[in-house]
């Protein structure tokens, strides 16, 4: 079983740009999380996706937004990005929330720096 | 609301030493408790986890962690690590009921093994 791939794993971007960042989770899983990961906040969570609906959201303003389609894949966007938005963003699938015990299977990441 | 607090940011420990890395949660309900664990440049990885049952759990490369309620806690340990377990460990901690759910994560812990 393929795990949860990640695109692109690399990208500069300037401040004032936008970003998207892609994710495919696991076959059958229907929820996606996106995590933001920096030295000094830890994890953060930032939303969570299920049956392309949000379902819960973490505290970010709101220029991170995201999506997901019907194949369960998900986008996250940053707009109008800052110096401080650089960081590795995690994503995280699992199986239906309900049933689920918790478990995450994360992605590798995608690591931006803003210049 | 839930919250993970991992009491060291970092260990230092030299090859074939025991270690033990801190995990205290506070919650209002019942929860399952997780350890994963992040190579540099990946994602994360659970490493193991408490559903229910034993209170000792136990992962495939020697890692184990006790459930105690009373104290609230859910450290790992090792009895002698290698070089390759260099890397960030993170508790996690989710209510064991309930439709959604979100995990909360620790701040993460650096192990760092010296030859």
């Amino acid at each position: 079983k393929a795990g949860v791939t990640q695109t692109p794993r690399y990208l500069i971007k300037t401040r004032g740009q936008q970003v998207t960042l892609s994710c495919s989770p696991i076959s059958g899983h229907r929820s996606v999380s996106w995590y933001q990961q920096t030295p000094g906040q830890g994890l953060q969570f930032l939303f969570e996706y299920f049956s392309e609906t949000q379902r819960n959201k973490g505290n970010f303003p709101g220029r991170f937004s995201g999506r997901q389609f019907s194949n369960s894949r998900s986008e996250m966007n940053v707009s109008t990005l800052e110096l401080g938005d650089s960081a590795l963003y995690l994503c995280a699938s699992s199986l239906d929330g309900a049933r689920s015990t918790g478990e995450l299977f994360f992605g590798e990441g995608s690591r931006l720096t803003v210049l | 609301a839930q919250s993970v607090t991992q009491l060291d940011s970092q260990v230092p420990v030299f090859e074939e030493a025991p270690v033990e890395l801190r995990c205290n949660y506070s919650s209002s309900v019942s929860v399952y408790l997780f350890w994963y664990v992040q190579y540099p440049n990946q994602g994360l990885q659970l490493l193991l986890k408490y559903l229910s049952g034993s209170t000792l759990v136990e992962s495939i490369n020697g890692f184990e962690a006790e459930f105690n309620k009373s104290q609230t806690s859910f450290h790992l340990r090792k009895p002698s690590v290698h070089i390759s377990d260099t890397a960030e460990y993170f508790c996690a901690v989710t209510k064991a009921s309930g439709g959604s759910y979100i995990p909360t994560f620790g701040r993460g812990t650096s192990l760092i093994v010296h030859p």
